[in-house]
């Protein structure tokens, strides 16, 4: 199955302790994205990686840190984690130079408490 | 920056008529890739519509939009809605490079029957 993959789907931890998060696509893309949609559902990028370089780094706080093994693979860490960051993190994919067209995962939903 | 604006938050309308979801932009960008993404309920969004040329009609599953760039606009419409349209649409620019994706703040559509 070719598709965008994220695990855990559900997390839930409290405040101060470090999460990551993993996205896995198998469409052969060679770009991956980090994106944010909180509780108003407001959808906001905050990182692109493009073969496993870093080309896009939104105002985004120094806690998080995302990282890629190769293109295929984007992980994302939140040291310290604060209620701020309770939201469903969602991982995309895409083929630059293609039609910019970007393939969603399902999402992981953090809750801090 | 781009700014990408959704003025409804809510829109409803009866099964069988039609619909039409506005949206606007501000870029600076000259080549530009606009989309429409549609969220089912606990499902990851997904592209409804893509265009980068200017006054030409596009379409999928009944839906369809044109980019004006003369109005700023890239709004999407309908003729006859169905219950199953129910969903979150945003609307979204590309940058020229396809490394970010500017989303606006999504329209919840609801169709009653």
């Amino acid at each position: 199955e070719t598709a965008v993959f994220q695990t855990p789907n559900y997390h839930v931890t409290q405040v101060g302790n470090e999460v990551s998060f993993n996205c896995k696509q198998t469409l052969g893309h060679d770009t991956m994205y980090w994106y944010k949609q909180d509780s108003k559902k407001l959808l906001k990028i905050m990182f692109s990686y493009n073969n496993k370089q870093l080309i896009v780094n939104e105002t985004v706080p120094r806690r998080f840190s995302p990282q890629s093994s190769d293109k295929a693979h984007l992980n994302l860490r939140i040291k310290s984690v604060e209620p701020e960051d309770s939201a469903v993190y969602l991982c995309a994919s895409s083929s630059t130079g293609g039609d910019y067209e970007q393939y969603f995962g399902p999402g992981t939903r953090l809750t801090v408490l | 920056g781009d700014s990408v604006t959704q003025t409804e938050g809510l829109v409803t309308v009866t099964e069988g008529l039609p619909v039409k979801l506005n949206c606007t932009y501000q870029t600076t960008y000259l080549t530009i890739a606009f989309f429409w993404y549609v969220q089912y309920l606990n499902e990851a969004p997904q592209v409804l519509l893509r265009s980068s040329t200017d006054n030409k009609r596009t379409e999928h599953q009944g839906f369809h939009a044109t980019l004006h760039k003369s109005s700023s606009s890239f709004h999407l419409q309908k003729s006859s809605a169905q219950l199953s349209d129910s969903a979150l649409y945003y609307c979204a620019l590309s940058d020229p490079g396809g490394y970010k994706l500017t989303f606006g703040t999504g329209t919840s559509l609801l169709v009653d029957p």
